[in-house]
């Protein structure tokens, strides 16, 4: 199975600052990665898939970058309702498989 | 708007049998790979099954295969989850999810229901 890992499990920020979070494949993957983001009482919502092609909706200051093994999800100028769980997923192979997930909290 | 309800989730004890379903609009149904996903109390999340837009393809997670059968019926828009010889560990919120338009990402999903295998 592709194990992907999201080394941070927590991230504070500020309203206004850039962050990025990252997501590593253990084997490479192409670009058949998505992002998504959960916000409580809110169902998921996909964000970027293709590594980096924006989901309809999803706003510009969000961008995803990467191929084969690393991957980075930017959110430039961060707004109030940014902050929530973002998961990253590889649909390379199945089974398909998720990181563990980077809560992104206001500092 | 696309829309996915799930339903059917409650407590049942271990070794027992549950069905869920997840109700779709606002898009055809019937042209959609649709997909099982579940997240157990505070732990990530994982994909449990595939179905294609007509059944022909469908896959499982190894957690799941042979004890868990996924369904659809296009005619009444709504996805199925046939859980048999259940475990604690089945434990988890079940998310029903729609494939994206060419590929294996998940580009909608419901709020999910609650699944509690205890005795």
């Amino acid at each position: 199975d592709v194990q992907m890992t999201q080394s941070l499990s927590y991230l504070a920020a500020s309203p206004g600052e850039s962050v990025s979070i990252s997501c590593k494949a253990s084997k490479s993957i192409s670009n058949y990665l998505a992002w998504y983001q959960q916000k409580p009482g809110e169902a998921y919502k996909l964000l970027i898939y293709s590594g980096s092609t924006l989901q309809s909706g999803t706003p510009s200051r969000f961008s995803g970058s990467g191929s084969g093994t690393d991957f980075t999800l930017t959110i430039r100028s961060l707004e109030p309702e940014d902050f929530g769980l973002y998961y990253c997923q590889q649909y390379y192979e199945k089974p398909l498989t998720f990181g563990s997930g980077t809560k992104l909290e206001i500092k | 708007e696309v829309q996915l309800v799930e339903s059917g989730g409650g407590l049942v004890q271990p070794g027992r049998s549950l069905k869920l379903s997840c109700l779709a609009s606002g898009f055809t149904f019937s042209n959609y790979g649709m997909n099982w996903i579940r997240q157990a109390p505070g732990k990530g999340l994982e994909w449990v099954a595939s179905i294609s837009s007509s059944s022909s393809y469908i896959y499982y997670a190894d957690t799941v295969k042979g004890r868990f059968t996924i369904s659809r019926d296009n005619a009444k828009n709504t996805l199925y989850l046939q859980m048999t010889s259940l475990r604690s560990e089945d434990t988890a919120l079940y998310y029903c999810a729609r494939r994206g338009y060419s590929g294996n990402w998940f580009a909608y999903w419901g709020q999910g229901t609650l699944v509690t295998v205890s005795s």
